[in-house]
């Protein structure tokens, strides 16, 4: 079955610092995406990155970047130069192309505080 | 480009009353999924629908709960009879085929 593990509940850090996110993920499928969400104080949950398990190429956008091992199951998230906007709770999460449709099986989270 | 569009809100009922929740997906989006959240059991999927079809619902919790889709912009997610326990965030997301979800802002409901 699928499974998400975000091992991280709550993270502090100091404006500026750089902090990693882990996620591991288990599927028996050889096709699957994995994604990053991003969910503010405000409530909304907000999509950051999708990834195809045949795409290891690790993906920078501004500030953010993602790390890819399939041989690890991993899909760690970076947040360089943290800022105090970027307080919020992540969330990895998964979808098995072929034994669980279009199911998106989610971590439980990481709550990321960032102190100024 | 509007989002995914959630009514109401915010919903406060009491125990026992019926309760509808509504979605409009975005345009062209093929999948419709609801969800809830909470702090004991995190995001769960309720139910989700393809070109209006429900797919799968084995995470709708019981009887009391039901969805539809009469059309490709419109969705609801019925409680009849709401319980305290139902209370809960209640996201609705759309995806084109089976890529990124998109989330709605969430309806807040609150069943005393």
């Amino acid at each position: 079955a699928q499974k998400v593990t975000q091992a991280q509940t709550e993270i502090s850090v100091v404006e500026k610092e750089d902090v990693t996110l882990d996620c591991v993920y288990e599927t028996r499928d050889t096709t699957y995406y994995l994604f990053w969400y991003k969910q503010p104080p405000s409530g909304e949950l907000v999509f950051l990155i999708r990834r195809n398990s045949f795409d290891e190429q690790n993906e920078i956008s501004g500030r953010y970047s993602w790390n890819f091992q399939k041989s690890t199951s991993s899909f760690n998230f970076t947040i360089t130069a943290s800022q105090v906007v970027d307080s919020a709770v992540y969330f990895c999460a998964l979808s098995e192309r072929e034994t669980s449709g279009s199911r998106l099986t989610f971590g439980e989270g990481t709550q990321l505080t960032v102190n100024p | 480009d509007a989002g995914v569009i959630q009514s109401p809100r915010h919903e406060v009922t009491e125990m026992g009353q019926e309760v509808t929740l509504r979605c409009k997906p975005i345009s062209g989006h093929d999948y419709l999924f609801w969800y809830r959240q909470t702090m004991m059991r995190g995001l769960e999927l309720l139910i989700y629908f393809n070109n209006n079809v429900p797919i799968d619902d084995s995470g709708m919790p019981e009887d009391r709960f039901s969805a539809k889709m009469p059309n490709a912009s419109f969705s609801t997610l019925k409680i009849q009879p709401s319980e305290p326990r139902d209370s809960a965030v209640y996201f609705c997301a759309s995806s084109f085929r089976r890529y990124e979800q998109y989330f709605g802002p969430g309806t807040r409901l609150t069943v005393t």
